[in-house]
């Protein structure tokens, strides 16, 4: 059981917008402006796409736009493309320790 | 070209050590913080420990802590990851992973390609 919840799945057509929760508690997601967002492909490396709630590295597409309202993270992607079919995860500093999210499988239909 | 390269992993009986490397390059690997974080098969992420980059600080995951030790060696651009004891429950591939800026915990940029430790009898 990951210390962050989000959902399993997603899905979303060509050019239409998602966004992916990540639901914390108020001892990190709630408390740190430190939530970072990465995306994975099989077999591949995690990338960094947000970092500090909704901060974009240099080389990330402004597809992609983070934000936080108590609790709950979020990561939007708009104008869906197929390369974003990929698995997405939350991050959150607590204390002395960085917790995961579970993971969200995006599907692009 | 910036760079993490992991050596070391390899088959281990459980109760055994490993000794995990990172040879960073491509970067002042002095100037930034390191991590280890872990995927086990078809599983996701899981930080394991943090150290700054001057090796003041140091954090563990509860499920490592006690167990494993992470160091740097900034003279020779290498971190480090000392496992004791290792459990079933430990198999994963194991990244290093740099944090993106001055001694963050909570980003990490660039990734190694993942060292695979499996412990099993």
């Amino acid at each position: 059981q990951s210390a962050l919840t989000q959902p399993a799945s997603v899905s979303g057509s060509p050019g239409q917008s998602i966004t992916i929760s990540c639901t914390g508690t108020s001892n990190d997601v709630g408390r740190y402006n430190y939530v970072s967002w990465y995306q994975q492909h099989p077999g591949k490396v995690p990338k960094l796409m947000i970092y500090d709630v909704s901060n974009r590295p240099s080389g990330v597409s402004n597809r992609f736009s983070g934000s936080k309202s108590g609790n709950t993270a979020s990561l939007t992607i708009s104008g869906l493309q197929a390369e974003d079919e990929a698995g997405y995860y939350c991050s959150s500093y607590r204390s002395t320790r960085v917790v995961f999210g579970g993971g969200t499988k995006l599907t692009v239909l | 070209e910036v760079q993490l390269v992991e050596s070391g992993g390899g088959l281990v009986q459980p109760g055994g050590s490993l000794r995990l490397s990172c040879t960073a390059s491509g970067f002042p690997f002095s100037k930034y913080s390191m991590n280890w974080v872990r995927q086990a098969a078809g599983k996701g992420l899981e930080w394991v420990s943090y150290i700054s980059s001057g090796s003041t600080t140091m954090y563990y995951a509860d499920s490592v802590k006690g167990r494993f030790t992470i160091s740097r060696d900034n003279a020779k651009n290498s971190l480090y990851l000392q496992m004791n004891s290792l459990r079933a429950e430990d198999t994963a591939v194991y990244y290093c992973a740099r944090g993106y800026y001055y001694d963050t915990i909570s980003a990490f940029d660039i990734w190694g390609q993942g060292s695979m430790v499996t412990v099993s009898s």
